[in-house]
């Protein structure tokens, strides 16, 4: 069964922490995705990679890095994580370029104090 | 701007049939999506539509209209466990995906 895990389910931090979610896909796919989803708004990308150790800035990049150093691994961090950081975190994968759908991860839903 | 247009909560009985529109405003178009999300779990794939026209796949079929820039989700025979949010989301020009807000839907016995 294809897989995306994200490495916490739940998390609670303080403002000016520095957070780092984690997201493993083992369905060998180029492409990976991190998205924010919050009431009343639709899914809104971070950012993407299409490729180990690049990046491309999403719609709402602001405040955010990523890290894709292995295939598999993509990770999102908050260097200082803020209030209005406090959300719903999706990671999701798929294999084409411009084709095929999305895989999600199940989500890290993030709280910051 | 880019928009896309679902209503936010619908409420369907048990057994019944119950459709989710979906309207897009967006640059260019190559192809729609529907995912089905459970509250608390991933979202996941229900169908893709990049033509014109009916698509079934067992209870859900999926409905698209590019000149209406109109799409709908039909669910036939609604059970307790389609209770979920419903995606809609939409493959611009540059095929970044524009997504709705998305439509809860509630199933009451």
């Amino acid at each position: 069964d294809v897989k995306v895990t994200q490495s916490s389910r739940y998390l609670v931090k303080r403002t000016g922490e520095k957070v780092f979610l984690e997201c493993v896909q083992d369905m060998d796919h180029e492409n990976m995705f991190w998205y924010r989803q919050d009431p009343g708004l639709g899914l809104r990308l971070i950012y993407f990679s299409y490729d180990v150790k690049m990046k491309e800035k999403g719609d709402i990049p602001e405040g955010y890095s990523v890290s894709r150093e292995k295939k598999e691994r993509f990770s999102l961090i908050l260097e200082s994580a803020s209030t209005n950081q406090t959300s719903m975190y999706l990671c999701a994968s798929k294999t084409g370029a411009h084709t095929g759908e999305l895989f999600f991860g199940e989500g890290s839903r993030l709280t910051v104090l | 701007g880019q928009n896309i247009d679902q209503p936010t909560e619908m409420t369907a009985t048990e057994g019944a049939i119950v459709q989710i529109n979906c309207t897009y405003q967006t640059s260019g178009f190559n192809g729609l999506f529907w995912y089905q999300q459970h509250a608390g779990e991933a979202p996941t794939f229900l169908s893709y539509n990049v033509l014109d026209g009916l698509e079934e796949k067992g209870r859900f079929s999926s409905f698209l209209s590019r000149s209406k820039g109109y799409s709908y989700l039909l669910l036939k025979e609604l059970q307790m466990k389609d209770s979920a949010s419903y995606l809609c989301a939409v493959k611009d020009s540059n095929y970044q995906l524009i997504w709705g807000a998305g439509t809860k839907l509630i199933i009451k016995p």
